[in-house]
């Protein structure tokens, strides 16, 4: 059965530090699809990043990067230089279909994230 | 473009009495989903709608929920005689392709008395 660990559940930082948070999968799958998702204070799921097992490669955004790892079966997202904007619960999600065949998205519990002024 | 939509955005209802919850995908989005956000259990997949597809339901809590799409579109979400334990944000979202990045509705909070 797929799973998604997101072991810290709040973390506090300063502005302008940097922060990782870290997301370990599990699935049995060979073709699945990993995701961050980001929800602020209002609410809505704002939609970051998608990678397919396939794709190792890391990717920086901006400020945000992201290291896949399938040795250790991790996608953990880095903040640089945080700013209070990124106060928000982040959410790691797994999506696999081959079995299913509906890839609905399987949630890690989230992080919450304080960036202090 | 016009992002998923939900309605309405606040519920608040009486134990044992049944609820609709709408949502209309981002246009041209065949695969919509419906997530619940609880404190409990945090984010579970309810179901999903794929074209004319028989919809995956395994993971309704109960027999109380069930869905439609009608048209491939609109989506309703019926909870009949809700429970306290019904009480979460249902969030809907849809994808262009199962295999896509599913866009979030911005949710329906639903309190049960």
């Amino acid at each position: 059965a797929q799973k998604v660990t997101q072991a810290q559940t709040e973390i506090s930082v300063v502005e302008k530090e940097d922060v990782t948070l870290d997301c370990v999968y599990e699935t049995r799958d060979t073709t699945y699809y990993l995701f961050w998702y980001k929800q602020p204070p209002s609410g809505e799921l704002v939609f970051l990043i998608r990678r397919n097992s396939f794709d190792e490669q890391n990717e920086i955004s901006g400020r945000y990067s992201w290291n896949f790892q399938k040795s250790t079966s991790s996608f953990n997202f880095t903040i640089t230089a945080s700013q209070v904007v990124d106060s928000a619960v982040y959410f790691c999600a797994l999506s696999e279909g081959e079995r299913a065949g509906s890839y609905q998205l399987t949630f890690g519990k989230g992080t919450k994230l304080s960036v202090i002024p | 473009g016009a992002g998923v939509s939900q309605s309405p955005s606040n519920k608040v209802t009486e134990k044992g009495k049944d609820v609709e919850l709408r949502c209309d995908p981002i246009s041209g989005h065949t695969a919509l989903y419906w997530y619940r956000q609880s404190l409990g259990q945090g984010l579970e997949f309810l179901i999903y709608f794929q074209g004319n597809s028989a919809p995956d339901k395994s993971g309704l809590p109960s027999d109380r929920f069930s869905a439609e799409r009608t048209g491939g579109s609109v989506s309703t979400l019926t909870i009949q005689r809700t429970q306290q334990e019904d009480s979460a944000v249902y969030l809907c979202a849809s994808s262009s392709d199962p295999r896509e990045t599913q866009y979030f509705g911005p949710g329906t909070r639903l309190l049960v008395l």
